[in-house]
């Protein structure tokens, strides 16, 4: 595709349930990465990618996040036993010199 | 301290003024220098990427890297109230043998007609 792609574009879960989000990234980036973004504020590193394998997770806020990736392309991000305090935006960006970031989900944990 | 410290802002200016918007950071191992521009409920997308010390000119867009200083700035000339928009720094070098890319906290621009 010509950019990085996310789905959904929005999610409003339910306090306790389990969401996943996809990144598609740009066809060939090695690279991956995902962010959190708070209303207001920067960008928040959750993990990053190259290939199939995360050599960084010290993002991860905490062990209800985790992060896959597969044939070195698509990757997803599960959240699970969701907190009022999840509600971002979600933002992937993938990588060959420098980044290039999708959309976003936006997530609303109610 | 915040590794890169970026105004919060919000930032408004007349339509045609030029913009400066800055960053400093305090760790001498980031060697490359980004802006990002987020419209809203947009992802932030590439505007400006340098390496070195000094000016790298892009348009109406101007981008400045002072090592020495720790300091990083972009120019926007003739503005324009589609440059409205939050403006992020961001850098990256190689830090405990790992290359970490950092992110300021954004600077919310309004430029108005």
């Amino acid at each position: 595709g010509a950019g990085v792609s996310q789905s959904p574009s929005n999610k409003v879960t339910e306090k306790g349930k389990d969401v996943e989000l996809r990144c598609d990234p740009i066809s060939g980036h090695t690279a991956l990465y995902w962010y959190r973004q708070s209303l207001g504020q920067g960008l928040e590193f959750l993990i990053y990618f190259q290939g199939n394998s995360a050599p960084d997770k010290s993002g991860l806020p905490s062990d209800r996040f985790s992060a896959e990736r597969t044939g070195g392309s698509v990757s997803t991000l599960t959240i699970q036993r969701t907190q009022q305090e999840d509600s971002a935006v979600y933002l992937c960006a993938s990588k060959v010199e420098t980044q290039y970031f999708g959309p976003g989900t936006r997530l609303l944990v109610l | 301290q915040k590794e890169v410290e970026q105004d919060p802002g919000p930032l408004s200016v007349p339509e045609g003024a030029i913009v400066s918007l800055n960053c400093t950071y305090s760790n001498s191992a980031f060697q490359y220098f980004m802006w990002y521009r987020q419209y809203s409920r947009k992802g932030p997308e590439l505007l400006m990427y340098t390496y070195s010390s000094g000016n790298k000119e892009d348009g109406r867009f101007t981008a400045q890297v002072d090592k020495s200083s720790k300091y990083i700035s972009l120019f926007i000339r003739d503005s324009q109230p589609s440059d409205s928009a939050t403006y992020l720094c961001a850098m990256s070098g190689l830090i405990q043998g790992a290359q970490k890319l950092v992110f300021g906290q954004g600077t919310r621009l309004t430029i108005n007609p």
